[in-house]
């Protein structure tokens, strides 16, 4: 079955950054793009970008331009985003997601990465 | 960007009721807009894709309909199972794909 695995959680300092990773099985790794998604309470659902998983080419909503850095392993069929600069701002539960077009049939269970000093 | 209005906020329904909620879009997507719904401390689960597709393995008890700028999620025989949020997601402007704020769905 399709599973996409996300590493677990992170509390990070300001200023500092992160590199969470997810785990995907049960298909062809290379036949799908990997797209991230940041969730918060106040702001909800927010996409950040996607990776070609075949080829390593990256698409980012331009809001994430400069704050987030995808990047892919074939080899481990794993997926990595990166999130830098960290501020108070960036805490947010970040899911990957499998996507078709962007339409996304399965997603990671979610990390949360808390941003406090 | 593309703003996905959804209403209402919070939903409060009694078990057998039907419910439909709404998305807005603030330009024309066609029919780029899909439906997922997120209980509690889960992830996002994709119920129906372009508008009205639905999806191997979600219960034909929803089912949804639109296009354009208005679109409907369809809930037939509310069941305690379908407590969650349900955000809609448009990808007719991408990579700005934005998402709507979400429906709560509570059960009297």
């Amino acid at each position: 079955q399709v599973q996409l695995q996300q590493s677990g959680a992170e509390l990070a300092k300001p200023g500092s950054s992160v590199k969470i990773s997810c785990k995907a099985s049960g298909y062809t790794f290379t036949s799908y793009y990997i797209s991230w998604i940041k969730q918060t309470t106040g702001q909800g659902l927010e996409y950040i970008g996607y990776i070609n998983t075949g080829s390593g080419g990256t698409n980012y909503n331009e809001k994430f331009k400069g704050k987030a850095t995808l990047t892919v392993d074939k080899s481990s069929s794993t997926a990595f985003m990166q999130l830098s600069s960290l501020t108070p701002d960036d805490s947010a539960v970040y899911y990957c997601a499998r996507g078709i077009r962007r339409v996304f049939d399965y997603w990671g269970q979610g990390v949360m990465v808390t941003v406090s000093s | 960007d593309i703003v996905l209005t959804q209403s209402p906020t919070t939903l409060s329904v009694t078990p057998g009721e039907t419910v439909s909620l709404s998305c807005r879009a603030s330009h024309s997507i066609g029919t780029n807009l899909h439906w997922y719904q997120q209980k509690t401390n889960e992830s996002p689960r994709l119920l129906i894709k372009y508008a009205s597709q639905s999806i191997s393995g979600i219960p034909s008890r929803f089912s949804a309909s639109g296009s354009g700028t208005d679109f409907t999620l369809n809930i037939n025989n509310v069941e305690f199972d379908d407590v969650s949020s349900y955000f809609c997601q448009q990808t007719q402007s991408w990579p700005a794909l934005t998402f709507g704020s979400g429906t709560k769905l509570e059960i009297k």
